[in-house]
């Protein structure tokens, strides 16, 4: 199985920073890879899939980069609502991995 | 209204079984591959089974091979997780969640439902 990290596991950011999470596959994905968002109680939503492309009706803060085994997740401006649990997952091969998840809260 | 919604969910004693269904509706529901997605209280995502749109292929984690069964009925619009021989490593919030395509099996997940409990324990 391809095992995913995420880091950091939390962060403390305020409104408008620019928040960084990044995920590193145990070998090469090729690209297949999402990020999710998951607030408190909710079902996880599709922010990015294909490493950079933004799904329908996400907005264009959320950005997505890398490549190999490296992939990043960029919020370019944090909002109120971005405080929340991300996870990247792979969907390279079988079984679908995901990252432990970095939590961003409110510094 | 495009969506998914779990039933199912409960209180089982370990070794019990309990059955899962995720109603579909909004979207040609035949033309997706589907998923049953898990997370422990307080945990991460766990990816448990999927099923292509035709049931011809059907994967399960290593964590539930043997012991759950995953199914689909298109002429009903739903999914279903027969759980079998449950263990209270099992409890989770259980999640449907739709492939990302609808022509070919993507791997990622864009539609989830908003999950059911099943809890295990004596």
């Amino acid at each position: 199985d391809i095992q995913m990290t995420q880091s950091p596991s939390s962060l403390s950011a305020s409104v408008g920073d620019r928040v960084t999470i990044t995920c590193r596959a145990s070998q090469g994905i090729s690209n297949s890879l999402a990020w999710y968002q998951q607030k408190p109680g909710k079902a996880p939503k599709l922010l990015l899939y294909a490493a950079s492309r933004l799904e329908s009706g996400v907005p264009s803060r959320f950005s997505g980069s890398g490549s190999g085994t490296d992939y990043t997740l960029t919020i370019s401006s944090l909002q109120p609502e971005d405080f929340a649990t991300y996870y990247c997952q792979q969907y390279y091969s079988t079984p679908p991995t995901f990252g432990q998840g970095t939590k961003v809260e409110i510094k | 209204e495009v969506q998914l919604v779990e039933s199912g969910g409960g209180l089982v004693k370990p070794g019990g079984s309990l059955r899962l269904s995720c109603a579909a509706s909004g979207f040609t529901f035949s033309s997706y591959s589907m998923n049953w997605v898990r997370q422990a209280p307080g945990k991460g995502l766990e990816w448990v089974s999927s099923i292509s749109s035709s049931s011809s292929y059907i994967y399960y984690a290593d964590s539930v091979k043997g012991r759950f069964t995953i199914s689909r009925d298109n002429a009903k619009n739903s999914l279903y997780l027969q759980m079998n021989s449950l263990r209270a490593e099992d409890t989770a919030v259980y999640y449907c969640a739709r492939d990302g395509s609808s022509s070919s099996w993507s791997g990622y997940f864009d539609l989830w439902g908003r999950g059911t409990l099943v809890t295990v324990s004596s």
